[in-house]
Order: C-alpha cells, then sequence, then structure tokens
C-alpha cells in the first residue's frame, strides 16, 4: 500500500531551527509536496521537490532523497506565526497526491 | 488569496438532510479535488474532476456525489447526513498538469446537529 510518514506534533522555540522529516512508500514517484495549514484555515503551499537535493525559499528549505523515500521541511528563525500543522504530499505514478496525517508544530516563546 | 472559492462559508444542518456545497477554481484551473477534514484530523481525498469528467476517486461514501460543470465550477453533494459527516470540506484546484501545486479554497464547515 501507500504510505506517507511524519511526527504527529514537534515543538520547538522561537528563533531556533526546527526539522520535520517525512517518509514515504508510494506507487512511484512525481514529486513532493510540502504545505502549511493554520488550525480551521485552508492549506496554503510551501515548497516542491522532484529532483533529490535541497531547495531554500527564505527561512523555508525542504530536502529530498528519492533513493531513501525521505524528505524534510526546515524552518529557520521561527516566529510564533510559524505554529501550525504541515502537510507531506506524494505525487504517485497516476499523478494522485498522497497525504499524509501532517505535523503539528507548537512554537513556546 | 487562492483564487479559488468555496460557498457557503458555514452550513448547519439536520441528520437526514442533503446540501450543496459550491466551488469555483482559480481562473484557467482544469482540475478540482474535494477533501474532507474532521476535527484534527488529516486531509480524507474524496473526488477529483478534470475538465468536466471524473479523474480520481478516494475514500468518497455512496452518500456523497459531485460534478464539475462547463464553466468548470463544481458541486459537492452531501446526502442521508448523518453526525459523523460534520467536518470541514474543501476544494483545491489545479491547471491540471501533470505534477501541479493544488491552491484550495477557504472551505466550508459543515455542522450537523
Amino acid at each position: 500500500g501507500q504510505n506517507i510518514d511524519q511526527p504527529t506534533e514537534m515543538t520547538a522555540t522561537e528563533g531556533a531551527i526546527v526539522q520535520i522529516n517525512c517518509t514515504y512508500q508510494t506507487s512511484g514517484f512525481n514529486g513532493l509536496f510540502w504545505y502549511q495549514q493554520h488550525a480551521g484555515e485552508a492549506p496554503t503551499f510551501l515548497s516542491y521537490n522532484v529532483l533529490d537535493g535541497l531547495e531554500e525559499k527564505g527561512r523555508f528549505s525542504s530536502f529530498l532523497s528519492r533513493s531513501k523515500g525521505y524528505s524534510y521541511l526546515l524552518l529557520k528563525e521561527l516566529q510564533m506565526k510559524d505554529s501550525a500543522s504541515y502537510l507531506c504530499a506524494v505525487m504517485d505514478s497516476n499523478y494522485q497526491l498522497i497525504w499524509g496525517a501532517g505535523t503539528k508544530l507548537i512554537i513556546k516563546p | 488569496d487562492s483564487g479559488v472559492t468555496q460557498t457557503p462559508k458555514h452550513l448547519i444542518t439536520a441528520t437526514g438532510q442533503r446540501v450543496t456545497l459550491r466551488c469555483s477554481p482559480r481562473s484557467g484551473d482544469l482540475s478540482v479535488y474535494w477533501y474532507q477534514q474532521s476535527l484534527d484530523q488529516g486531509l480524507q481525498f474524496l473526488i477529483q474532476y478534470y475538465n468536466g469528467e471524473e479523474r480520481a476517486k478516494g475514500n468518497i461514501l455512496e452518500r456523497f456525489s459531485a460534478q464539475q460543470f462547463p464553466d468548470l465550477h463544481s458541486e459537492l453533494n452531501l446526502s442521508s447526513l448523518e453526525l459523523g459527516d460534520s467536518a470541514l470540506y474543501f476544494c483545491a484546484s489545479s491547471a491540471g498538469g501533470e505534477a501541479s501545486e493544488q491552491y484550495f479554497g477557504p472551505g466550508t464547515r459543515l455542522t450537523v446537529t
């Protein structure tokens, strides 16, 4: 079957760095997406990786290793507004998105 | 603002009733997706339409149905509602090409009493 694993919850301190991991097993691979979702709001697109390596976008970076079925989202200089759920989603061979359950990130002052 | 609109924002109804949720995709997007998200749960993919045709089906109950119209807006019909159907229902759209990101609407919060 298809499976995406992320930690359920993480806690970090304002100003620090946090890494949210995602491992996947899917039928084929056509890219991996990260979304941010604040409670009660719609998910918003953060990043897309299809090749191995690191993609940097401001305070957020996303890494992919296709051979290991592994990705991480790195958030630097954490701000209180970064408290949200972070969703990992993989596009399979049929170009369907398989969603992880999300990681709830709690930022403490 | 993602450019995806959903109506209504909130809906309160009784068990056994039927409701229709509406979604207008971003201008130019051909694909529409419907998701259900219960309280503190992950996104559950329900169904996808591409240019008026059903393209993929997820965990959609038989009591639920959807369609995409020629102007590309979509409707999700939920019937014989149960308490467990209370959730946030999101619509998302994408350009429709392979590996394009999805843009989500603000959601419709359905409460079944």
